[in-house]
């Protein structure tokens, strides 16, 4: 079955550099879910997309921001990069097909910040 | 504020022995919990969820038990084996009234089964 692809899946980025990741959520999955998960921490809500608008906000910075498409793929872009910033970014998806609206996470994109 | 909170960083088990992973959560706005399980280089994969209207919820070996007056789950895995070994996240939402299934998730517990 397909999973929740993410892309890259490791990514090397300079302080106040630019970096976007991708998310392609599971086909007919209309949701999709961006998580931050810093060195030791829990995976932290970042942002949310219901049908290509921005459903829910959390702990996300004004340098970052994010879209869904018409394809329902989604992107983080984050700039001005900080140190701070290296961590674990996982992207998770649901829609009317996914058992219980349990959220599917992808393998996460591993963003290091030098 | 963390609002899922696991406060053992680790556990370690024996294979064929019960494993007991606790999970507390403070906001009474949750009425759905669920765990996930993550191998290293992956996602977390879910494993079992409970609604706060049930106080158990068993799946082949693994069964979540909530409180809902103590504000307390737990997850119990019998016979634990060395496959099991992965850390282990508790995670919450609250779901009534809409669909936003936004979880919130604890620190995570490793879990080590040896055999």
């Amino acid at each position: 079955a397909a999973g929740v692809i993410q892309s890259p899946r490791h990514l090397i980025k300079e302080k106040r550099e630019t970096a976007t990741l991708k998310c392609y959520p599971i086909p007919r999955h209309d949701t999709v879910y961006w998580y931050q998960q810093g060195p030791g921490q829990d995976p932290q809500f970042l942002i949310s997309f219901y049908e290509k608008m921005q459903s829910d906000k959390g702990s996300i910075p004004d340098r970052f921001s994010a879209q869904q498409f018409s394809d329902y793929h989604s992107e983080l872009n984050m700039s001005s990069l900080e140190l701070g910033d290296s961590a674990l970014y996982f992207c998770a998806s649901t829609g009317p097909s996914s058992g219980a609206n349990v959220l599917t996470f992808g393998a996460g994109s591993r963003l290091t910040v030098l | 504020d963390q609002q899922v909170k696991q406060n053992s960083p680790s556990l370690s088990v024996q294979e064929g022995r019960i494993s007991i992973l606790n999970c507390d959560y403070t906001n009474s706005m949750f009425d759905y919990f669920l765990w996930y399980k993550k191998y290293p280089a992956e996602g977390p994969t879910f494993l079992i969820s409970i609604s706060s209207i049930k106080d158990k919820n068993e799946d082949g070996r693994f069964t979540v038990f909530l409180n809902k007056s103590a504000k307390h789950l737990s997850l119990h895995i019998v016979p634990s084996q060395p496959g099991d070994s992965a850390v282990y996240f508790c995670a919450a939402s609250a779901r009534s009234g809409g669909s936003n299934y936004k979880l919130t998730f604890g620190k995570g517990t490793l879990l080590t089964v040896n055999p």
